[in-house]
């Protein structure tokens, strides 16, 4: 079983430059997760999908990340413009909807912002 | 408040020794809690959990990890460690939100040959 895909592994961007980042969960995963990861710090939530539906976007800053999960499998997450503080790794994750917590991640994408 | 710590940044353990890696939560009603391993340039990989029953649990790579519910802990431990478990490991409990999951900062587990 094929896992969580995400791409581009790594983007390295200039500021003010919009980026986007790919990801495939699971095969049958309805809940999708984007998370931030700085270096050496543990996950922060960015949003999380049930199917189509953003059920929790309190963490997205709204004014330059965007995300869809238009036919509730792929999501794409858009940052628009780019600032420096974005460079980071960002987590794409999918879980079976169990409520149980386990949830499956991708490789992630690494952002550099020049 | 909901929290959960990781009280040491780094574990070093020469290959072999047992391996404990600490993790101290703060959440009300019963705790679901995990343990994620990290390793370099790569995503999160679930290792076990706790939700209810025995208060030692197994997993992944023959890592298991004990709950005291006495001293809001959920430590990670192997008996002998191997020099491939050098990683970053991440403690995680379930907060009030059903599907909010509270990170703590990540230990970086360094297993010397």
């Amino acid at each position: 079983e094929a896992g969580v895909v995400q791409s581009p592994r790594y983007k390295i961007i200039e500021k003010k430059q919009p980026v986007a980042f790919w990801c495939n969960p699971i095969s049958g995963h309805n809940t999708l997760y984007w998370y931030l990861q700085n270096l050496g710090q543990g996950p922060e939530l960015l949003i999380r999908y049930e199917n189509e539906e953003a059920v929790d976007d309190s963490q997205l800053p709204k004014d330059r990340f965007s995300a869809e999960r238009l036919k509730g499998v792929d999501s794409t997450l858009k940052i628009q413009p780019a600032e420096l503080g974005d460079s980071a790794v960002y987590l794409c994750a999918s879980s079976s909807g169990e409520n149980t917590g386990e949830l499956f991640f991708g490789e992630g994408s690494r952002l550099t912002v020049l | 408040a909901q929290s959960v710590a990781q009280p040491e940044d780094q574990v070093n353990v020469a290959e072999g020794n047992p391996l404990t890696v600490k993790c101290t939560y703060s959440v009300s009603g019963n705790p679901y809690l995990f343990w994620y391993v990290q390793y370099p340039n790569r995503g999160l990989q679930f290792l076990l959990k706790y939700i209810t029953g025995d208060n030692l649990v197994k997993g992944s790579y023959g890592f298991e990890a004990e709950f005291n519910k006495s001293q809001t802990s959920f430590h990670l431990k192997k008996p002998s460690a191997l020099v491939s478990d050098s990683a970053l490991y991440f403690c995680a409990v379930r907060g009030s939100r059903r599907y909010q999951l509270i990170w703590g900062a990540g230990t970086k587990l360094i297993i010397k040959p």
